[in-house]
């Protein structure tokens, strides 16, 4: 079945150091790939999102693009702030299906 | 536009009882999710709804319920509540056309 694996957490930052958090699926056809982001004590929100392949989602910073050879949508944003500390999940949902599979999450903390 | 809301936002439980957490969206989404969110699991799907009147189970419904008996609501129930479900629950909804799902703020239930 389709799944996401996303690498573990925690990670702990200091301000405006470079963010990766790496994702890959598996998934048959050409999923939607998506990251959301959980701030403390909230829901999730959609941060950024791709399509099709070689699509690059981006949103407040942060980039992912959709790598179909390498079953890949790896996080990137170049200067983190405290305020981005959050966990964030990556997620796909599969051309011919409408439910979410979810990655494990990856917490993230920015350092002052 | 509230969006997506949920009540209540925070319970507990003892074994054996029974509660029913509400889901409403003011989108006009057809399609409406339960999740749980477990640490290091990511959000993992209870049951969804496809429309009024219709339920599916997701991949983990044993020991939950769900109605959809309007448009805009989607429960889910606990009938004997035990301590595994003890966990934070999201509500999600979709549009039919669209691929992306808009999140709740969550109820974090504990079961004693």
């Amino acid at each position: 079945g389709d799944s996401v694996t996303q690498m573990e957490g925690p990670v702990t930052l200091s301000e405006e150091a470079f963010l990766t958090i790496n994702c890959t699926y598996t998934a048959t056809g050409y999923p939607s790939l998506f990251w959301y982001v959980q701030y403390p004590g909230e829901g999730l929100q959609l941060l950024l999102k791709a399509t099709k392949a070689d699509d690059k989602g981006s949103n407040k910073g942060f980039e992912a693009t959709y790598r179909k050879e390498t079953t890949s949508f790896h996080l990137e944003k170049g200067s983190v702030q405290v305020s981005d500390s959050a966990v964030y999940f990556c997620a796909l949902t599969p051309t011919t299906d409408y439910k979410l599979s979810f990655g494990a999450g990856t917490t993230v903390t920015v350092r002052a | 536009n509230a969006g997506v809301t949920q009540t209540p936002k925070f319970r507990v439980l003892k074994t054996g009882q029974s509660m029913t957490l509400l889901c409403a969206q003011d989108m006009n989404h057809e399609y409406m999710y339960w999740y749980r969110q477990d640490p290091g699991m990511g959000l993992r799907l209870i049951h969804y709804s496809v429309g009024e009147g219709t339920t599916a189970k997701g991949e983990v419904p044993d020991g939950y319920n769900v109605s959809r008996l309007k448009k805009q609501n989607f429960l889910l129930g606990l009938e004997s509540a035990a301590p595994s479900q003890t966990s934070v629950y999201f509500c999600a909804s979709r549009m039919t056309s669209g691929d992306t799902q808009y999140f709740g703020p969550g109820t974090r239930l504990t079961v004693l």
